[in-house]
């Protein structure tokens, strides 16, 4: 069964350096999405990406915050200045979405610990 | 009042149990539902769409009830592989593709 992809599984950085968070997307799928959850909470939107640019972010995707496709395979997350609250389970997803199949796919997540 | 809400549980239920989880959305333009299953520390796994007629996959029976904003995931004959926390998820208005997830039941199946 397909996959999404996602390194590392857990990454420790401190607090005002920059991460880059990494993704490769179910190969034909057209959507993609980064979503967090801080331990214990909810799955929350950060940012959507179709064709190429964003669609849709939350409040959440502030400045601090960026996504790219550079190559036609990877989808990465860049936290520019990285805060302790953003310590949390980063999801990437994506998705297909034809007339008769749709729903994310989310790859495994990568832990962020911000000390 | 919040986009979508679930009652945290947990539910614990004895194997071959039928139980129910309800998980309520404020806004009405809402269009799409998903249930997805989350283990601990896991990602989240698409369990099934939910569809205005309801529809069914082996065990597990989803349902949407528009006049009152609400969808429902009943589970038949309850494994404790079923163990889980079961995340409602609702396309708040169609417009794009994002979800709002609830913030879960967990659910414990004890043999």
């Amino acid at each position: 069964e397909p996959e999404v992809t996602q390194t590392p599984s857990h990454q420790v950085t401190q607090m005002g350096q920059e991460v880059i968070l990494r993704c490769v997307p179910i190969s034909n799928h057209l959507y993609f999405y980064w979503y967090r959850q801080i331990l214990g909470q909810k799955v929350e939107f950060l940012v959507s990406f179709y064709n190429n640019e964003i669609s849709e972010k939350s409040e959440i995707f502030d400045d601090q915050f960026s996504v790219e496709r550079p190559d036609g395979s990877n989808f990465t997350l860049k936290i520019r200045s990285t805060k302790l609250e953003d310590s949390a389970m980063y999801f990437c997803a994506s998705e297909k979405r034809t007339a008769t199949n749709y729903g994310y796919t989310f790859g495994s997540g990568t832990r962020l610990t911000v000390v | 009042r919040k986009e979508v809400e679930q009652d945290p549980g947990p539910f614990n239920v004895p194997e071959g149990a039928t139980v129910a989880f309800n998980c309520t959305y404020s806004n009405s333009a809402s269009q799409s539902f998903f249930w997805y299953r989350q283990d601990c520390r896991k990602e989240p796994k698409l369990l099934m769409s939910v569809y205005s007629s309801g529809n069914e996959d082996g065990r597990f029976t989803a349902q949407l009830n528009r006049a009152s904003q609400y969808i429902s995931l009943l589970i038949r004959d309850s494994k404790l592989s079923d163990s889980a926390t079961y995340l409602c998820a609702v396309n708040p208005d169609n417009a794009g593709n994002m979800l709002t997830f609830g913030g879960g039941t967990r659910l414990m199946v004890k043999p």
